[in-house]
């Protein structure tokens, strides 16, 4: 059964890039047909979807985020990542990972917070 | 961008109560639909795929229905261990993908 775990900075400074990473395990993130994305959620608030990869390497993001998001997989770890820049306060939220589409397998989340 | 729009954002409801939660579309997106339940702390768990196809472990209880542009979640008796906030997300592959704005479904 395939798990998804996030990690990475919990603080990171306005004007900076935040960084994440879903390790993939108990599957290979190149093997099937899968699209794998980053969901984030402020806190009380709901979930906004922030962009996918395919298994191919194609990439598709929010609009409203997509001057900002790069989202990259690195086959050979297992993992793929999210690079969101020029980070705000209003970027403060736990940011999830998934598989598929619909999701049926997600990370536990991690909490960004973005402050000084 | 497709916006979904969930009604009632709020639902108080009783242990055994039929609840239906609605959700629609700004445009059609045929039925590439999906609900999800979110616990406090936890993340969403699909429970429903292509607008009305149940996901494996789910219980019988929920269902979904509708294409197009409207579709609803309903719970034909609703358990302890349903008290949650619902989403349904859109994820047609020609758009970017988006979710409702959620309902939580309080106890009565």
């Amino acid at each position: 059964q395939v798990q998804l775990q996030e990690s990475g900075p919990g603080l990171v400074k306005p004007s900076q890039t935040l960084s994440l990473t879903c390790t993939v395990s108990g599957g290979s993130i190149s093997s099937g047909s899968y699209y794998w994305s980053w969901i984030r959620q402020p806190a009380g608030k709901g979930l906004e979807w922030i962009g996918r990869i395919y298994t191919s390497g194609s990439t598709n993001y929010n609009p409203s985020l997509k001057s900002r998001v790069t989202i990259s997989v690195d086959t050979s770890k297992n993992q793929f990542s999210l690079k969101l820049s020029s980070v705000t306060a209003a970027d403060t939220a736990v940011y999830y990972c998934a598989r598929g589409e619909p999701g049926t397998a997600w990370g536990q989340g991690t909490l960004v917070t973005v402050s000084s | 961008d497709i916006q979904m729009t969930q009604s009632p954002s709020t639902l108080s409801a009783s242990v055994g109560d039929r609840v239906t939660i609605t959700c629609r579309a700004s445009q059609s997106i045929s039925s590439w639909l999906a609900w999800y339940q979110q616990k406090p702390g936890k993340a969403p768990k699909l429970l429903i795929y292509k607008a009305s196809s149940l996901e494996s472990g789910v219980p019988s209880r929920f269902s979904g229905s509708g294409s197009g542009t409207e579709f609803t979640l309903t719970i034909s008796s609703l358990q302890p261990d349903d008290f949650a906030t619902y989403y349904c997300q859109q994820y047609n592959s020609y758009f970017a993908l988006t979710f409702g704005g959620g309902t939580k479904v309080e106890i009565k």
